[in-house]
């Protein structure tokens, strides 16, 4: 069975610029997350999908990210404009359920560096 | 609030010594707990889980991680180190009704030769 994909996997970009991340979850998973992952800590949920509805944004700067998830399946998170503070890995995740017994699994993140 | 703590950043054992990484909650109902794993560039595996039953519970790569809700705890434990457990270590607490994880700071596992 295919794990959770994510592109691309390094990003480096400067401040005020835009940047994508992609994430492909396990087949058959209704519930896709977001994890942001500061260096030093641990991940914080931004925002949770069940199928292509938002359970969870609170924890989302919504002035500069974004995120969709169509059709329920595959999903993207954008930065616009990006600032220095937003050099993280970014995780995704997906599970069957949306419920606190569902496992998550997690694709390998997405580094990003903002100079 | 719901919250985890994992009280110890870094930690250092000899190989083959035995370990306990601790980790304590504060959640108002029932918790799902879990530790997962990360090494280097990879993403987070899941070790153990903890929904109901046996405190007891005994997960993947010989770890095992007791509950006790009178102490809020839940630490991870395994009896003999090996290098390739090095790694870095979280724990987490799962809302019942949405499934989102609450992850602790993470504690840093490093194995001396």
């Amino acid at each position: 069975e295919a794990g959770v994909a994510q592109s691309p996997r390094y990003k480096i970009i400067e401040k005020r610029q835009s940047v994508a991340f992609w994430c492909n979850p396990i087949s058959g998973h209704a519930t896709l997350y977001w994890y942001q992952q500061i260096l030093g800590q641990g991940p914080k949920l931004l925002i949770q999908f069940q199928n292509n509805g938002v359970v969870d944004d609170s924890q989302l700067p919504k002035d500069r990210f974004s995120a969709e998830r169509l059709k329920g399946v595959d999903s993207t998170l954008k930065i616009q404009p990006a600032k220095l503070e937003d050099s993280a890995v970014y995780l995704c995740a997906s599970s069957l359920g949306g419920q606190g017994t569902d496992t998550q699994y997690f694709g390998p993140g997405t580094r990003l560096t903002v100079l | 609030a719901q919250s985890v703590t994992q009280p110890d950043i870094h930690i250092t054992v000899s190989e083959g010594a035995s370990l306990e990484l601790r980790c304590n909650y504060s959640y108002g109902a029932t918790p799902y707990l879990f530790w997962y794993v990360q090494s280097p560039g990879q993403g987070l595996q899941l070790l153990l889980k903890y929904f109901s039953g046996d405190t007891l519970v005994q997960g993947i790569k010989g770890f095992e991680a007791e509950f006790k809700r009178s102490q809020s705890s839940f630490n991870l434990r395994k009896p003999s180190v090996h290098w390739s457990d090095a790694a870095e270590y979280f724990c987490a607490v799962g809302v019942s009704n949405t499934g989102k994880l609450i992850f602790g700071q993470g504690t840093t596992l490093q194995v001396k030769p």
